[in-house]
């Protein structure tokens, strides 16, 4: 069946640094492509999304390309703040459902 | 568009006794409404699917009996956690499914539940 494998964390990182989240999936199909974020204590947020080969989404300094040829989907910002700190999770569309990653934890430093 | 309202947020009940949890799709209509379970600090897991007007389809291990899932409407779903125990504590999500417009965006803020 289809799944996605991200990297484990917790990530810590200081403000300013460079984020990568890695996310590789497997799917049979063409499935859409999703980043979540959780802030603490709080619900799901989708913060960006691919539906096809080569789609780069992107949101608020976020980014991530769908890579069809290497089965990914990784996760970058430029530059971390604080604010970021949070769970933040890779997923993938199987028809109407999300198969989720185990979540990467991000801690940012100030 | 494409929002989900899940209700309550929180709950706090005791033992033995059940909670139910709604969701609701504001501004379409979900044929099809997921429920997921989370536990502290891991990833969400798919409990049931539901298509309006019949049975759910529960995921293996998850137990029918205990949480029962009502999809009456097209606009409407609920999960009632039926004598519910400490180990039932959880975060529960909801996200509802209405076609290709709808993948993705559609989850519910979601419902911690705890049992005392």
């Amino acid at each position: 069946g289809n799944s996605v494998t991200q990297m484990e964390g917790p990530v810590t990182l200081s403000e300013e640094a460079f984020l990568t989240i890695n996310c590789t999936y497997t799917a049979t199909g063409y499935p859409s492509l999703f980043w979540y974020v959780q802030y603490p204590g709080e619900g799901l947020q989708l913060l960006l999304k691919a539906t096809k080969a080569d789609d780069k989404g992107s949101n608020k300094g976020f980014e991530a390309t769908y890579r069809k040829e290497t089965t990914s989907f990784h996760l970058e910002k430029g530059s971390v703040q604080v604010s970021d700190s949070a769970v933040y999770f890779c997923a993938l569309s199987e028809g109407d459902k999300i198969i989720f990653g185990k979540g990467t934890r991000l801690h940012i430093l100030p | 568009g494409a929002v989900v309202s899940q209700h309550p947020s929180r709950v706090i009940c005791k033992s033995g006794t059940s909670v139910k949890i709604e969701c609701r799709s504001l501004d379409f209509q979900a044929t099809t409404m997921f429920w997921y379970r989370q536990f502290p600090k891991q990833s969400l897991m798919l409990m049931a699917t539901s298509n309006e007007g019949s049975k759910a389809t529960y995921e293996q291990g998850v137990e029918k009996d205990k949480f029962l899932i009502n999809h009456a409407s097209l606009t409407l779903s609920t999960l009632t956690v039926t004598s519910a125990h400490p180990e039932d504590s959880s975060f529960y999500i909801c996200s509802a499914g209405g076609g290709a417009r709808t993948i993705g965006y559609t989850f519910g803020s979601g419902t911690r539940l705890t049992v005392v």
